[in-house]
């Protein structure tokens, strides 16, 4: 079975500052994709990245974006820059190519300190 | 906004009541999924439906019964529940189609039982 690990359950980081979460995944899938969605208190979950397993490029959406190491099933996401505005929890997560459903890990609560 | 709408946002219920959740969906997607969010406990998804068919049931008690009478529609009729069931009531929708299928949010519903 799937698995996602987000190993920080929380993480700060000073604003302006750059900021990496983690992200590790068990899948014997070669197709597949991958996902962050930030979720700010008391406000809707909303994507912020995703990549697809077969592009080796990793996806980039303004100030953040990923680290995609297929074969050490990592997915890093980085936020540059921080701003008061990212503070949230982010939850990564995977599905198999065809799979109905996504698998999310535990989430890492990011805290942005002015 | 994401596009998908719940009502209520918040529910307060007794033991003994019978209430409904509502979802609704104006992407033009075919899929749309039913989570629970309790504190400290990951994602759990609860039911999946694709073109108003279920096609997952993840062992949930039977005093959640879902219905999706179309494709824009969900809804998550409860009764019965016990205390433990408080939680944020999360509905998603996707594409139906062959790629990343990533699921767009609604905001939620605060349900609490007492």
């Amino acid at each position: 079975a799937q698995t996602v690990t987000q190993s920080q359950p929380e993480m700060s980081v000073q604003e302006a500052e750059t900021v990496t979460l983690s992200c590790t995944y068990d899948t014997s899938e070669s197709d597949y994709y991958l996902f962050w969605y930030k979720q700010p208190p008391s406000r809707q979950m909303i994507l912020v990245i995703r990549q697809e397993a077969y592009k080796q490029q990793n996806a980039t959406e303004n100030r953040f974006s990923v680290n995609f190491q297929k074969a050490a099933k990592s997915f890093s996401l980085k936020i540059s820059d921080s701003q008061l505005g990212d503070a949230a929890m982010y939850f990564c997560a995977y599905r198999g190519d065809g799979d109905d459903k996504i698998i999310f890990g535990k989430g890492t609560r990011l805290h942005i300190l002015p | 906004e994401t596009g998908v709408t719940q009502t209520p946002r918040h529910l307060v219920m007794g033991m003994t009541n019978k209430k409904s959740l509502k979802c609704e969906q104006h992407l033009g997607h075919n899929a749309m999924y039913w989570y629970k969010q309790s504190a400290k406990k990951p994602l759990e998804l609860m039911f999946v439906y694709n073109f108003k068919e279920q096609t997952e049931n993840n062992s949930v008690p039977s005093r959640f019964s879902p219905e999706c009478p179309n494709s824009s529609h969900l809804f998550l009729h409860l009764h019965t529940l016990q205390p433990e069931d408080s939680a944020l009531y999360l509905c998603a929708s996707s594409q139906d189609m062959k790629g990343p299928r990533e699921q767009y949010f609604g905001p939620g519903t605060r349900l609490t039982v007492t």
